[in-house]
């Protein structure tokens, strides 16, 4: 059992340049989420999907894209990277209302 | 604006003692409350949760209390064990959907 997985797990971009996270879960989970993490700020919300076919904005959402291209899939594209998106970025899933989430391992960007 | 806070970015602990570590709220609204551990260069994983209607859950080692009043949430750990050395991060939604709100985090190390 994958749980979460995101692919890739490190990547190194100019300004820019676009590139798309990708991010999958095994665990049927309905909503699925991309947050991240930066220094002394914890996790900040990019964007979430509730449900399959819906995708809504989260707290940090300037600069991003998202597609819930399936259940299992949930990606988010930087079109035009800038040296502020260098972060750790974490997707994760939750199967149902008033539980906590299931973590991807993260994909540690930096853009030079 | 972060409505989750964690004022101590790190918490030295010996080995068998409690660690203690705290989490304030702004949102009222919030009725749901999660601690999360995170290792380096992993995703965090969810540790315990308490919902609003009660102030106090226990889970082996790990207890976290809620006072409602004061918007303020407690993790207890005892004993300590080197292998509770992490990151932990308080988290916080309001309603059966509500998206979860992160603090910063508190490096915990706990030596022997």
């Amino acid at each position: 059992n994958a749980g979460v997985t995101q692919t890739p797990k490190f990547q190194v971009l100019k300004t820019g340049q676009s590139m798309t996270l990708q991010c999958a879960q095994d665990m049927n989970h309905n909503s699925m989420y991309w947050y991240r993490q930066d220094p002394g700020m914890g996790l900040r919300l990019i964007y979430y999907s509730a449900s399959e076919g819906t995708t809504d904005k989260g707290e940090v959402p300037n600069g991003y894209n998202v597609s819930r291209l399936n259940k299992r899939e949930f990606s988010l594209r930087l079109e035009s990277a800038a040296p502020s998106q260098t972060s750790v970025y974490f997707c994760a899933s939750r199967p149902y209302a008033n539980y906590g989430y299931t973590f991807g391992s993260g994909t540690r960007l930096t853009v030079v | 604006d972060q409505q989750v806070k964690q004022n101590s970015p790190s918490l030295s602990v010996q080995e068998g003692r409690i660690s203690i570590l705290n989490c304030d709220y702004t949102n009222s609204m919030f009725d749901y409350f999660l601690w999360y551990k995170k290792y380096p260069a992993e995703g965090p994983t969810f540790l315990i949760s308490i919902s609003s209607i009660k102030d106090k859950n226990e889970d082996g080692r790990f207890t976290v209390f809620l006072n409602k009043s004061a918007k303020h949430l407690s993790l207890h750990i005892v004993p300590s064990q080197p292998g509770d050395s992490a990151v932990y991060f308080c988290a916080a939604s309001g309603g059966s959907w509500g998206k979860l709100q992160f603090g910063a985090g508190t490096q915990v190390v706990v030596t022997p």
